[in-house]
């Protein structure tokens, strides 16, 4: 049975960086079938996806327009996690931040289980 | 981007009754290889979304079979036979046909009446 389990702060100052960590059990990083996803949602855009990480003979990242200047998802295969850096925040990408497993068909069967992040001063 | 509009916003349901929930995509969601990625998902409150439903009508593993999905193109329905308590909670529709950005439905929220 594959677990997501979140960790990272819930408070980060404007213009700095917000750093979250999606560790993995039940299944690997690096597999060939599956990519790992961070989604957000708050109650001004919903759910929201911002990209994900996959490999396939080799590395791979997708990342919204809305941020894609802004994030950075990397494996960590050592320890089996994947990790999400969204730089230069406002208060806008205040919201609660989701891992997510993407499984054959754009389907999302395994979830972290969230994490609030404010993003004031 | 692809824009999801669900309808209605809210539903309240006696308990047995059945509900209905449709999603309309702004573009076909039919892939390029014959597939149609459309997944609706429930989220009850304080807790991550939980998938239900995958490839329009494809029940995922665990769920009841008092869910269903149908439609093609860009209309989408979910429905509950006979919603029970448990079932309170907001449902989303999400499209991965159209990359690179993968977008979800406003939201449907369920009530018990």
């Amino acid at each position: 049975q594959v677990q997501l389990q979140q960790s990272g702060p819930g408070l980060v100052r404007p213009s700095q960086t917000l750093s979250l960590t999606c560790a993995i059990s039940g299944d690997t990083v690096s597999s060939n079938t599956v990519a790992w996803n961070w989604i957000r949602q708050s109650p001004s855009r919903g759910l929201e996806w911002l990209g994900r990480t996959y490999y396939r003979s080799k590395w791979y990242n997708d990342y919204a327009v809305s941020v894609k200047s802004r994030i950075t998802i990397n494996p960590d295969t050592s320890k089996n996690q994947f990790s999400l850096q969204l730089s230069s925040v406002t208060p806008e990408d205040t919201a609660v931040y989701y891992c997510a497993r993407e499984g054959a068909y754009g389907d999302y069967p395994n979830w972290g289980q969230g994490t609030l992040v404010i993003v004031s001063s | 981007d692809i824009v999801m509009t669900q309808t209605p916003v809210s539903s309240s349901v006696t308990v047995g009754q059945p509900a209905s929930i449709s999603c309309r995509s702004s573009q076909s969601l039919v892939h390029s290889d014959g597939h149609t990625y459309l997944s609706w998902l429930q989220q009850r409150p304080g807790q991550p979304p939980r998938l239900l439903i995958y490839k329009v009508s494809n029940r995922f593993s665990g769920v009841p079979d008092r869910f269903s999905g149908s439609g093609a193109g860009t209309d989408f329905t979910l429905k509950i036979s006979r919603v029970e308590a448990e079932d309170v909670g907001v449902y989303y529709c999400m499209q991965a046909t159209h990359f690179p950005v993968y977008t979800f439905g406003q939201g449907t929220k369920l009530e018990i009446k």
